[in-house]
């Protein structure tokens, strides 16, 4: 069956420490996309990627970052910068139209003590 | 950018009642407007999604309407089921015109479905 896998789906990190999360579709789509959503907040937009080797920063870029060296790949690491991490993370994917709308991945919940 | 409002925030409906959930955008050059559904502890479903060339959309029990001069759309649920009760979220992007098919999502309405 074709996905999106978000791992792990809880996560634990000290304060201070870096984290990165995993995400691997397997649609063949072009875009992929990180969201993190919080209580009353909707989801907000941390980075996109419209193609291989290229992505670009959403509305609350700030102590995140990515990279997309493959079509299938979108990880995410959550830096020691980011003032409050604890949140649940959403991946997703979507041709390069968009036509179709977003797949999501089931999320990972991080937790920072 | 744009900026999606989405009202009420929580809604509790009878079993067999309709539920209405209302969105408005900002952004007069979004052209797609979906509706997740997120079950808990779980990513966001698509169940609907309309364009701006159309003003309304229907799926058995959920349609939608989009209102482009008002920049509203809504998402209507008849005959409400007890599995229907979720987070719903509302969306709005420009993916037709190289927008960068990015979406900007509502704040979402808790929906509950009571016996």
């Amino acid at each position: 069956d074709g996905g999106i896998t978000q791992s792990p789906k809880y996560l634990f990190r000290k304060e201070g420490q870096n984290v990165t999360l995993s995400c691997e579709q397997n649609l063949n789509h072009d875009a992929m996309y990180w969201y993190r959503q919080d209580p009353g907040q909707g989801l907000r937009l941390i980075y996109y990627s419209q193609i291989v080797n290229d992505f670009q920063k959403g509305d609350i870029a700030e102590g995140y970052s990515v990279s997309r060296e493959k079509k299938e790949s979108f990880p995410l690491t959550v830096t020691s910068a980011q003032k409050n991490p604890t949140a649940f993370y959403l991946c997703a994917s979507s041709i390069a139209s968009g036509l179709y709308g977003y797949t999501f991945g089931s999320g990972t919940r991080l937790t920072v003590v | 950018g744009e900026n999606v409002e989405q009202h009420p925030s929580t809604l509790s409906v009878q079993e067999g009642d309709s539920a209405v959930i209302k969105c408005t955008y900002s952004d007069s050059a979004s052209n797609y407007f979906p509706w997740y559904k997120q079950e808990l502890g779980k990513g966001p479903q698509l169940i609907i999604d309309i364009r701006s060339n159309v003003g309304e959309k229907k799926d058995q029990r959920i349609a939608v309407t989009l209102n482009k001069t008002a920049k509203h759309f809504s998402l209507h649920i008849t005959e409400t089921q007890p599995e229907d009760s979720a987070v719903y979220f509302c969306a709005a992007g420009d993916i037709l015109t190289g927008g960068g098919n990015k979406l900007t999502f509502g704040t979402g309405t808790q929906l509950k479905v009571e016996l």
